[in-house]
Parts: C-alpha cells; sequence; structure tokens
C-alpha cells in the first residue's frame, strides 16, 4: 500500500494564501482527493481531480499537482476555512484507499 | 438528494461482535462503490473497506482483515460492516462513503463524494 504525508499544521493570515501539500508517489499517476473536517462534523469533498470543486464548495479552493505532490491552496482565507484537511487516493494495487495524516489550518 | 444514514453503533467488549448497517438513499446505489472509513477519538481518517458496485469484489484495511467483512444488499439500498473480534484499538467513528469516480487524459481521481454522519463504537470492558 501507498501512504501519503502532511504537514500536520499550517497557519495563516485571515485573507492571506495557504498551500496544503500531500506527497505520495501515487500521484504520479492519479490525481488527489480533498477534505475538509470540522469539530464534530462529517468530512466534506472540497476538490479532486485536476482541479474540480463539487458544487457548493467556493472558488477560493484549487488544487494542483507537480512530481509526487498534491496541493490544495485557499486562496483569500476566511475564518470558517479553519479545520482539518485530509488528502486521500487509491493505493498502488488500486484495490485499498490511503488518508494523508491531515493538516490543521489555523488562523494567526 | 443523496442520503447515507448509519446505525448499528454503540459500547461493545472486547472480543465480542457488532454489525453496523447504512440505509441509502437519493442516488443509484446500486452503481455505486461503497467504502466504510472510521476516526478514532482525536485522530486522523484511516479507510477501512470497500465494496464494489456489485459486491463481487470487496477489499480491506490490513487492520480488519479477517475481523470485519463488508457487504451490500442492492434491493434494499443498505451496506453493511459486520465486525468480530473487536479490539479497544476498534473504537472510532464510523462513517459509510460513496466514491464516485473522474478520468481525464491526465489522471483520474476517485473522490468520496458523500459520507454519512457517522456512528460511535466504544469498544471498552
Amino acid at each position: 500500500s501507498s501512504e501519503l504525508t502532511q504537514d500536520p499544521v499550517v497557519s495563516v493570515a485571515l485573507g492571506q494564501t495557504v498551500r496544503i501539500t500531500c506527497q505520495g508517489d501515487i500521484f504520479r499517476h492519479h490525481y488527489a482527493s480533498w477534505y475538509q473536517q470540522k469539530p464534530g462534523q462529517a468530512p466534506v469533498l472540497v476538490l479532486y481531480g485536476e482541479n474540480i470543486r463539487p458544487s457548493g464548495i467556493p472558488d477560493r479552493f484549487s488544487g494542483s499537482r507537480s512530481g509526487n505532490t498534491s496541493s490544495l491552496t485557499i486562496t483569500g482565507t476566511q475564518a470558517e476555512d479553519e479545520a482539518d484537511y485530509y488528502c486521500n487516493s487509491r493505493d498502488s494495487s488500486g484495490n485499498h484507499r490511503v488518508f494523508g495524516p491531515g493538516t490543521k489550518v489555523t488562523l494567526l | 438528494q443523496v442520503q447515507l444514514v448509519e446505525s448499528g453503533g454503540g459500547v461493545v467488549q472486547p472480543g465480542r461482535s457488532l454489525r453496523l448497517s447504512c440505509a441509502a438513499s437519493g442516488f443509484a446505489f446500486r452503481s455505486s462503490a461503497m467504502h466504510w472509513a472510521r476516526q478514532a477519538p482525536g485522530k486522523g481518517l484511516e479507510w477501512v473497506a470497500v465494496i464494489s458496485f456489485d459486491g463481487g469484489n470487496d477489499y480491506y484495511a490490513d487492520s480488519v482483515k479477517g475481523r470485519f467483512t463488508i457487504s451490500r444488499d442492492n434491493s434494499k439500498n443498505t451496506l453493511d460492516l459486520q465486525m468480530n473480534s473487536l479490539r479497544a484499538d476498534d473504537t472510532a467513528v464510523y462513517y459509510c462513503v460513496r466514491e464516485t469516480e473522474y478520468c481525464s487524459f491526465t489522471g483520474c481521481s476517485y473522490p468520496f463524494d458523500h459520507w454519512g454522519q457517522g456512528t460511535l463504537v466504544t469498544v471498552s470492558s
């Protein structure tokens, strides 16, 4: 199975831009999916594919991929964006799924 | 709209069994791969198991393989997780999740686009 790595915590000032990364060899072949989770709530899909947002997700969320790293960028971070963010993908076998350990986005 | 409603959680002693269920509505259940994922208190998300749209294939995380069984009934739009030989480290909120697939010429993505609200399983004596 594949492993994914994420920074545990990133901090950002209100209105600024924050980039959350997820590293894994699987991203040389597949795209990550990204989830936002707030305390006491179920995760919510915020981005997938090369840069696709589900309905209702603000356009300040965007994605990119380079080599073995997938990134989620929040441009003009709002207070409601403070949350945990997880990446996930299939593993190299294609049968299992794997989540990154999560990144907590905190406001300065 | 898509709804996934889990049930069956509770407190169970180590070594005992528990069966979780998920009632699905608002989408073509029989066409969707379905998963269970879990989250231990204060910890990150962990993928548990997947079952193909027709129930013909299922795969498990190493941590639950041989103890948990995922199943589905496409006539009733339900997804189940039979959990045997439960351990303290199985304590978690368990989520029922729908997977979709998106592919372009540059690659594919398999997002979990809908999640249930979760059901808490506590394994404790």
